[in-house]
């Protein structure tokens, strides 16, 4: 079972570049979520899709969008990447909508860093 | 800011069971308690979660106080394979508040 894939695994920007981080699910999850790690912290939200064709912002969503291209996908666009938004990315979905009373599956995660 | 606190690290031998402590002495009463971990750096993994009662499952144990401000994850047979950092979550709307977490280190 493959889960959540996240592409890509790395990535190295320069300051201003500007990239698609991509997530697809196989479960059929209603919900899926996109999060940032910084170095010795827990994960904060950046933006979440609690079901197709819906997105809402999370704790830190500035600098960033998304697209919930379809059930299964859920991308996350840096614009003009900054070297604050150099962190590991992971993505999430869930079955169900709504308050988060079901596990979450997390994706290996996406390592930026940007110059 | 994150509504649970959890000490930094532990140590646990390995066989020996590992109690990891959290308070979220905010909580609201319809708020759930999470518990995740993370190897590495993979992607976090769940373990479990509970409301009020206390929950089981092959993994490990939670155990919630009759307040419900703080509660307690218990790996009954730590093994080397669970050293991780350890988060202890709660809900706020419709978001996971993550702290920080526990590092957990298993020592032979």
């Amino acid at each position: 079972n493959a889960g959540v894939t996240q592409t890509p695994k790395f990535q190295v920007l320069k300051t201003g570049q500007s990239m698609t981080l991509q997530c697809a699910q196989d479960m059929n999850h209603n919900s899926m979520y996109w999060y940032r790690q910084d170095p010795g912290m827990g994960l904060r939200l950046i933006y979440y899709s609690a079901s197709e064709g819906t997105t809402d912002k999370g704790e830190v969503p500035n600098g960033y969008n998304v697209s919930r291209l379809n059930k299964r996908e859920f991308s996350l666009r840096l614009e003009s990447a900054a070297p604050s938004q150099t962190s590991v990315y992971f993505c999430a979905s869930r079955p169900g909508t709504g308050f988060m009373n079901t596990e979450a599956f997390f994706g290996q995660g996406t390592r930026l860093t940007v110059v | 800011d994150a509504k649970t606190t959890q000490p930094p690290s532990m140590d646990c031998a390995e066989g020996r069971a590992a109690n990891l402590p959290c308070n979220h002495s905010t909580i609201s009463g319809n708020e759930y308690v999470y518990w995740y971990r993370q190897i590495h750096s993979q992607g976090p993994q769940y373990i479990i979660h509970g409301l009020k009662n206390n929950e089981t499952n092959e993994m490990a144990s939670l155990i919630i106080t009759e307040d419900r401000k703080s509660s307690t994850l218990i790996l009954p047979h730590a093994t080397l394979r669970d050293t991780a950092v350890y988060y202890c979550i709660v809900r706020s709307n419709y978001q996971l508040i993550w702290g920080a977490g526990t590092k957990l280190i298993i020592k032979p």
